[in-house]
């Protein structure tokens, strides 16, 4: 069974610039999660999605980040414009419902610098 | 607000030596735990998790965890680490009711032959 994807796996951008990060989770799972892990910190909850609908984005920074999952499958997730401050791993995951009994399934994040 | 506390944020140990790896948590109501285990350059992978039931649960690759409600704690521990298990590990919790995981900062375990 292939796990969650995502690209790119690496980028470098300047301050002011936008950058998209795309995800796809493991086929048939309805929820899909995007974080952000800054250096030395665990995962933070950017926001939820529950087959196209959001569940919970109450920390994600609507002023400059925003995400979508149009066909309730794959996702993507945006910034514009960047700060230095979002230099992190984007981590993309999904599981089967949100149950507590799912298990989130995590692709190998997206390395994000930004000069 | 739920919060998780690992209270080491690096732990070096040898080879075929025990390893305890401890978090501490803070919440008003029940709680769900999580242990998971980040390999470079790699996502997060779920190690155990405490649900309900038995306060010792045994998870992969020879970890294990108990859950204890009056010390509000979910210490990890294995009784002889490989160098395989040089990795970052967090512990998590995702309070009754809630949909959303809270980590905790991490702890990388390095070991030394």
């Amino acid at each position: 069974e292939a796990g969650v994807a995502q690209s790119p796996r690496y980028k470098i951008i300047e301050k002011r610039q936008s950058v998209a990060f795309w995800c796809n989770p493991i086929s048939g799972h309805a929820t899909l999660y995007w974080y952000q892990q800054i250096l030395g910190q665990g995962p933070k909850l950017l926001i939820q999605f529950q087959n196209n609908g959001v569940v919970d984005d109450s920390q994600l920074p609507k002023d400059r980040f925003s995400a979508e999952r149009l066909k309730g499958v794959d996702s993507t997730l945006k910034i514009q414009p960047a700060k230095l401050e979002d230099s992190a791993v984007y981590l993309c995951a999904s599981s089967l419902g949100a149950t507590i009994t799912d298990t989130q399934y995590f692709g190998p994040g997206t390395r994000l610098t930004v000069l | 607000a739920q919060s998780v506390t690992q209270l080491d944020s690096q732990v070096p140990v040898f080879e075929e030596a025990p390893v305890e790896l401890r978090c501490n948590y803070s919440s008003s109501v029940s709680v769900y735990l999580f242990w998971y285990v980040q390999y470079p350059n790699q996502g997060l992978q779920l190690l155990l998790k405490y649900l309900s039931g038995s306060t010792l649960v045994k998870g992969i690759n020879g970890f294990e965890a108990e859950f204890n409600k009056s010390q509000t704690s979910f210490h990890l521990r294995k009784p002889s680490v490989h160098i395989s298990d040089t990795a970052e590990y967090f512990c998590a919790v995702k309070v009754r009711g809630a949909q959303k995981l809270v980590f905790g900062q991490g702890t990388r375990l390095t070991i030394n032959p």
